[in-house]
């Protein structure tokens, strides 16, 4: 079965444009739950997604936002960046209590 | 909010065994898991254990809970140099899947 997978692997950006990352779900799971990880502020709980519902989020601004489309992929957007969006953003699939990652998408803001 | 604390660093022998310790705030969590993670790379789900739960042995993995002190421990047998990464520790609440996750224990294993 195939893992989480997550594109675009890697992101360069500049201050003020806005991102797309992607995240398809391993098939068959209809929850994707999506984290930041930066050294300073360690692993970030951002939103879930549960058939096409956001069902929980996080502490982050509106600039971050989510959705998730009929076959369980999801997209998260984040808008005017900053240089503090630096991070590696992760996407995780769930079916029932465990919580599979991708490898995460490397956003890079000068 | 609630919270989850780690240890930053470990160092053992090649063969020794690990053992990684987490303490936790919250006593409504309901799932408590460990999770590596190798330079550059994702998170990789190690195992996990039920709340009501006191041990969980998965092959070189030993997980224990102890509900009245909020701590938990992963036991990693025969500790190899590929066990060298970051570990960490995380917790779901109620029916919430959100992760709750530590700060990260970075396993070294030398030869």
């Amino acid at each position: 079965k195939a893992g989480v997978t997550q594109t675009p692997r890697y992101l360069i950006k500049t201050r003020g444009q806005q991102v797309t990352l992607s995240c398809s779900p391993i098939s068959g799971h209809r929850s994707v739950s999506w984290y930041q990880q930066t050294p300073g502020q360690g692993l970030q709980f951002l939103f879930e997604y549960f058939s096409e519902t956001q069902r929980n989020k996080g502490n982050f601004p509106g600039r971050f936002s989510g959705r998730q489309f009929s076959n369980s992929r999801s997209e998260m957007n984040v808008s005017t960046l900053e240089l503090g969006d630096s991070a590696l953003y992760l996407c995780a699939s769930s079916l029932y209590n465990e919580q599979f990652f991708g490898p995460g998408t490397r956003l890079t803001v000068l | 909010g609630e919270d989850v604390e780690q240890s930053l660093f470990l160092s053992v022998r090649e063969g020794d065994s690990s053992v990684i310790n987490c303490t936790y705030t919250d006593s409504s969590s309901t799932y408590l898991y460990w999770y590596k993670q190798e330079p550059g790379a994702g998170l990789q789900l190690l195992t996990y254990i039920f709340s009501n739960m006191d041990m969980k042995q998965d092959q070189r993995l030993t997980v224990l809970l102890n509900k009245k002190d909020k701590h938990l421990s992963l036991r990693i047998a025969d500790t190899q140099t590929g066990d060298s990464a970051i570990y960490f520790c995380a917790e779901t609440s109620g029916s919430a899947r959100q992760l709750t996750f530590g700060s990260g224990t970075q396993l070294t294993v030398l030869p």
